[in-house]
């Protein structure tokens, strides 16, 4: 059964910061794995989908690394603002065993920047 | 396109009535999860369709609860009878699930209040 960890569960940093949010997970057979944010009381934002043949995704300030064999994601968010604050999460689809198909998630991290 | 479209927004209800949560997908996406949110547990998959059939539903808490998926465009989630600890936000999402797999999008959710 997949199982996906995030590290740290919450994040206070202060304006301008460059941050790094970890994801792990415990099985690598994944078809793609994906970073949302969720606002307080809000649905999930898609922020960055990673295909498993692929190592790194780009979006703006935000980029996000796949190392499927040893079962790790990173988004990285450069030049932190206060705008950024919201819980993180991320999910991978999976590929194989008991757990195909399904989209799990993380716990998420809350971030906090403050100015 | 409007992305996936869930409603009631909000359901405030009575212990033993039955409650329907209804969630219309991104147009052309063939995978539709249902997913719901609480604190304690964070995110939860309830179950999941592919091509509109049901494929995964081991996340669904009890026989209290049942999913469908008539057509390509429509699902359902109902609760019957509802119970103080079914309350919590339900999500629905949808993806692409050819090759390569797409991103998942979710809806705003519906917040279950069952008092």
């Amino acid at each position: 059964k997949q199982e996906v960890t995030q590290i740290p569960a919450a994040l206070s940093v202060p304006e301008g910061e460059n941050l790094v949010l970890n994801c792990s997970f415990t099985d690598s057979a994944i078809y793609n794995l994906q970073w949302f944010r969720q606002d307080p009381g809000k649905g999930l934002t898609s922020l960055l989908l990673i295909q498993s043949s692929q190592r790194e995704q780009t979006s703006g300030r935000l980029n996000a690394s796949l190392d499927k064999s040893s079962g790790r994601s990173t988004l990285y968010i450069a030049a932190s603002q206060p705008g950024d604050s919201a819980t993180y999460l991320c999910a991978a689809l999976n590929a194989g065993g008991t757990s195909y198909g399904k989209l799990t998630f993380g716990q998420g991290t809350i971030l906090t920047v403050h100015p | 396109d409007a992305g996936v479209i869930q409603s009631p927004r909000h359901e405030v209800t009575e212990m033993g009535q039955e409650v329907t949560l209804r969630c219309k997908p991104i147009s052309g996406h063939n995978s539709l999860f249902w997913y719901r949110q609480t604190m304690m547990r964070g995110l939860e998959l309830l179950i999941y369709f592919n091509n509109n059939v049901p494929i995964d539903d081991s996340g669904m808490p009890e026989d209290r609860f049942s999913a469908k998926m008539p057509n390509a465009s429509f699902s359902t989630l109902k609760i019957q009878p509802s119970e103080p600890r079914d309350s919590a936000v339900y999500f629905c999402a949808s993806s692409w699930a050819g090759f390569p797999r797409g991103e998942a999008f979710f809806g705003q959710g519906t917040r279950l209040t069952v008092v």
